[in-house]
């Protein structure tokens, strides 16, 4: 099967500006992540989504930050504006169902200068 | 809150030899899952291990192997015969039963397999 897809693979941008990452989960994975691993840390959730519906956002900084799964399959998640300490790797991931294993992507690095 | 702690920023193995890399945690739960995670250069985390708190039972997949002692909140992993190709970053993770795959990660050991 096809694993998680994740564009772009490389992202550069100034503070202030806003981006988007895609995510393509594997098909028939109902339960889609979105992380954030800052560089030397590991990864930390920030938005849980089941089908289209969200099931935790806590830890999404949600004065610049959004998530949107339409139809329940992709995922976009944008930010606006950017900020230096925005800079990390975004990783995607999916499973099934909640307690599935989880497949994860190959992320987006983001640099903001 | 859950905190998971891996106090190896950095460990070498030479090629063929045993490598243990350890993480705590620290949580009120009594039913909760633990992870080993790899992350290579392509920056994909792959799951390595996985195991199950109410089952005494280290967990084993081919050269990985854990050290699972609950009542210590401790949680190694051992990689027998490394190769080349084990090199990467490994993070421990938790998650709380019922809990959905929402993972708390540690901060992660960078592991280099030496010809």
């Amino acid at each position: 099967e096809a694993g998680v897809a994740q564009s772009p693979r490389y992202k550069i941008i100034e503070k202030r500006q806003s981006v988007a990452f895609w995510c393509n989960p594997i098909s028939g994975h109902a339960t889609l992540y979105w992380y954030q691993q800052i560089l030397g840390q590991g990864p930390k959730l920030l938005i849980q989504f089941q089908n289209n519906g969200v099931v935790d956002d806590s830890q999404l900084p949600k004065d610049r930050f959004s998530a949107e799964r339409l139809k329940g399959v992709d995922s976009t998640l944008k930010i606006q504006p950017a900020k230096l300490e925005d800079s990390a790797v975004y990783l995607c991931a999916s499973s099934r169902q909640g307690s599935s294993p989880l497949h994860f992507g190959n992320g987006t690095r983001l640099t903001v200068t | 809150a859950q905190t998971v702690t891996q106090s190896q920023p950095e460990m070498s193995v030479q090629e063929a030899e045993t490598v243990t890399l350890s993480c705590t945690y620290d949580t009120s739960e009594n039913n909760y899952y633990l992870f080993w995670y790899k992350q290579p250069p392509s920056r994909q985390m792959i799951l390595v291990i996985r195991q199950e708190a109410y089952k005494q039972q280290n967990a084993t997949e081919n050269r990985f192997s854990v050290n699972f002692q609950k009542a210590a909140k401790s949680f190694s992993l051992k990689i027998s015969d490394s190769q080349l190709g084990d090199t990467a970053m490994y993070f421990c993770a938790f998650m709380r039963d019922n809990a959905g795959n929402m993972l708390t990660f540690g901060g992660g050991t960078r592991l280099m397999v030496k010809p």
